[in-house]
């Protein structure tokens, strides 16, 4: 079965540096979630997206934006990187009004 | 605002042995609930859920979760441990509301003892 396809799996970014996460979800799904997990942390949830409009933010610096294309395809965007958002960045897709979201292997952000 | 609480940072169980992992949420309204595993470098896979029903929810690789509405609790149980259930186990709800973001605990390092 189709899972969250997420590229790149791992990212080195300088500081001052801009970068983009890209998150495909599972087929026909219509939301997708952005989360941030810091080492040794819990997933912190950043943002998501409803049918390509954003439904609901967490905590994403003023730096990050997100959006939904089309495609239902959704891309995160991190400017100003500093050391702190070194990370793993999952993205996760569900139905709206199902239940379990299922998430990618992640990307690991490093930034030196 | 929803949250959960994982009380255990590691738990510690000899194979063969049940294995329990802890969780409390807090939530307005009916809660969605779930259960993640995380394997080292790797994403959240999930294991069960509880939204209605019986209160004893099977899942993957042979866990169960209990249900408690009155306890507010919803822990995660495997009669058998293996060693390869060694990982981190990730508590989740999601409120039936508009908002309606997955929230976690801050998870729970299961280590099995050969």
């Amino acid at each position: 079965a189709a899972g969250v396809i997420q590229s790149p799996r791992h990212l080195i970014k300088e500081k001052r540096e801009t970068a983009t996460l890209k998150c495909y979800p599972i087929p026909r799904h219509d939301t997708v979630y952005w989360y941030q997990q810091g080492p040794g942390q819990d997933p912190q949830f950043l943002i998501s997206f409803y049918e390509k409009m954003q439904s609901d933010k967490g905590s994403i610096p003023d730096r990050f934006s997100a959006q939904q294309f089309s495609d239902y395809h959704s891309e995160l965007n991190m400017s100003s990187l500093e050391l702190g958002d070194s990370a793993l960045y999952f993205c996760a897709s569900s139905f709206r009004q199902g239940t379990e979201a299922f998430f990618g292997q992640g990307t690991r952000l490093t930034v030196v | 605002a929803q949250s959960v609480a994982q009380p255990e940072d590691q738990v510690n169980v000899a194979e063969g042995n049940p294995l329990t992992v802890k969780c409390t949420y807090s939530v307005s309204g009916n809660p969605y609930l779930f259960w993640y595993v995380q394997y080292p470098n790797r994403g959240l896979q999930f294991l069960l859920k509880y939204i209605t029903g019986d209160n004893l929810v099977k899942g993957s690789y042979g866990f169960e979760a209990e249900f408690n509405k009155s306890q507010t609790s919803f822990h995660l149980k495997k009669p058998s441990a293996l060693v390869s259930d060694s990982a981190l186990y990730f508590c989740a709800v999601r409120a039936l509301s508009r908002d309606d973001k997955i929230i976690f605990g801050k998870g729970t390092r299961l280590h099995i003892l050969p």
